[in-house]
């Protein structure tokens, strides 16, 4: 079963601290992977998308690198509306031409003044 | 401003009766979908339209049902069968079909909470 797990399932960090977030897969197959945003309350927004091991993307305070077991995205001298919860998906071959698209749960991540 | 616009963004129902989530988007996209997300999980895919009067069932679709008659629209309607329907319901489009085809990014709309009374 493809499974897509994401850690810390919450982070809380002050303004200016950098870390980093991560999303482990187990897929056979995988044809992209999405990171995505969402504020409470709000549906998701998009972020990045990679496709093969060893891209990377950014987007201001925003880098998602990808390798063949996970991808991080980190997070540089992060501000307070960076806070929000970051998702993580896979699209994997699921039969035939088929795809599936799988969302890991989510990392929470809190940023103080 | 293109984009999905689903109402009501709050419901609330009493347990026995129907509801429906309605979802229209201006982006022209061929490809329609359903997610229902509950604290601490992942998105689940109710159901998902590639084409106008067509439509599957995703991964959760017992006791939901939708209908696809115009290429804006797709509604999601929440039975009586459902039995545990409260809920974050989120509705996606993509240009085309994801699940048939590439990398698509899905375009979300802001979400309808279903609280059962």
């Amino acid at each position: 079963e493809d499974q897509v797990t994401q850690s810390p399932e919450a982070l809380r960090l002050q303004e200016g601290e950098s870390s980093s977030l991560n999303c482990s897969y187990t897929v056979s197959g995988l044809r992209g992977l999405f990171w995505y945003r969402q504020d409470p309350g709000k549906g998701p927004e998009f972020l990045f998308t990679l496709y093969s091991a060893g891209e990377e993307k950014e987007k201001e305070r925003l880098k998602a690198t990808l390798t063949k077991k996970e991808s991080f995205l980190h997070i540089t001298a992060p501000k307070p509306e960076d806070s929000a919860t970051y998702l993580c998906a896979v699209q994997v071959l699921s039969g035939g031409s088929n795809y599936k698209l799988t969302f890991g749960k989510g990392t929470l991540l809190t940023v103080n003044p | 401003d293109g984009g999905i616009t689903q109402s009501p963004k709050y419901l609330f129902r009493k347990e026995g009766q129907n509801v429906t989530l309605s979802c229209e988007q201006n982006l022209n996209h061929d490809a329609m979908y359903w997610y229902r997300q509950d604290p601490g999980q992942g998105l689940r895919l109710i159901y998902y339209s590639q084409i106008v009067n067509d439509f599957q069932k995703g991964d959760i679709a017992e006791g939901y049902s939708v209908s696809r008659e115009k290429k804006e629209s797709f509604p999601l309607t929440v039975t009586s069968a459902q039995k545990n329907p409260t809920a974050f319901y989120l509705c996606a489009s993509s240009i085309e079909g994801l699940l048939f085809s590439g990398a698509n990014v899905l375009t979300f709309g802001a979400g309808s909470r279903l609280t059962v009374l």
